[in-house]
């Protein structure tokens, strides 16, 4: 079981849209509709904000979309805020009930 | 409101045992039919998936930690717990707990978290 790959950062102006890619394979997230995204902010805990590939929990902005394509899976961030600055992590269902994280990317809002 | 609240020692020895608990509030574990997952995040680093374990005592475990991992639950306190033995340097780390996946309600995600808990290990 390896690691989800996502790059480990990526930035943007305000107004301005970002797409972070998560990179699985067909053990993961080529073979799953279970992939969730989380964001983190410094020191505190991470907070759900994609389920299911495209779904938001309520409360969750709908300037966060999630899709995927193949063995990637992608969170966009539109209309970034200074707000949105933080780490986020994917993660996707891998088979034989378990579960793997990707490494994170930190989003700067420039 | 769920909350979840890790608690157990701060600094673990090399080679000695990691214990930490997780208390559940405002939800029950027997009751919810939620499974009830541990994660850690090593310095500077992504998140990995620990185990998670269901009210019955049914548990899932990462094939890279299984050797050296318990999950238990104790549903009269509305808890459970991490046990990681053997540890290295490398399981420092800020570890979580949260509720995890509802297979009754299609449910796959972890959608509440505890604030985490800074296990160090050194000598």
């Amino acid at each position: 079981q390896s690691a989800l790959t996502q790059p480990a950062s990526v930035s943007g102006s305000p107004g301005q849209s970002v797409t972070i890619a998560c990179n699985g394979s067909s053990h993961d997230v080529g073979s799953s509709d279970l992939v969730s995204w989380y964001q983190q902010h410094p020191g505190k805990a991470p907070k759900l904000i994609i389920y299911d590939v495209t779904k938001r929990p309520s409360g969750v902005s709908n300037r966060f979309s999630g899709s995927k394509s193949g063995d990637t899976a992608s969170l966009t961030v539109s209309g970034l805020q200074a707000e949105d600055e933080a780490d986020y992590h994917c993660c996707s269902y891998a088979g034989r009930t378990t579960w793997v994280f990707g490494g994170g990317t930190k989003l700067t809002v420039l | 409101q769920l909350q979840l609240q890790e608690t157990g020692p701060g600094l673990v020895k090399p080679l000695e045992s990691l214990s930490l608990t997780c208390t559940v509030s405002y939800d029950s574990i027997s009751g919810s039919d939620y499974y009830w997952g541990w994660i850690r995040q090593s310095p500077g680093t992504g998140l990995e998936w620990i185990g998670s374990i269901y009210a019955s005592g049914r548990t899932y475990y990462n094939p890279s930690l299984k050797s050296r991992v318990v999950i238990s639950v104790d549903t009269f306190k509305n808890q459970f717990s991490l046990k990681v033995n053997s540890v290295a340097v490398t399981d420092t780390a800020v570890y979580y707990c949260a509720r995890h996946w509802s297979p009754s309600k299609l449910w796959w995600a972890f959608d509440s978290w505890g604030r985490g808990a800074l296990v160090t290990v050194a000598s």
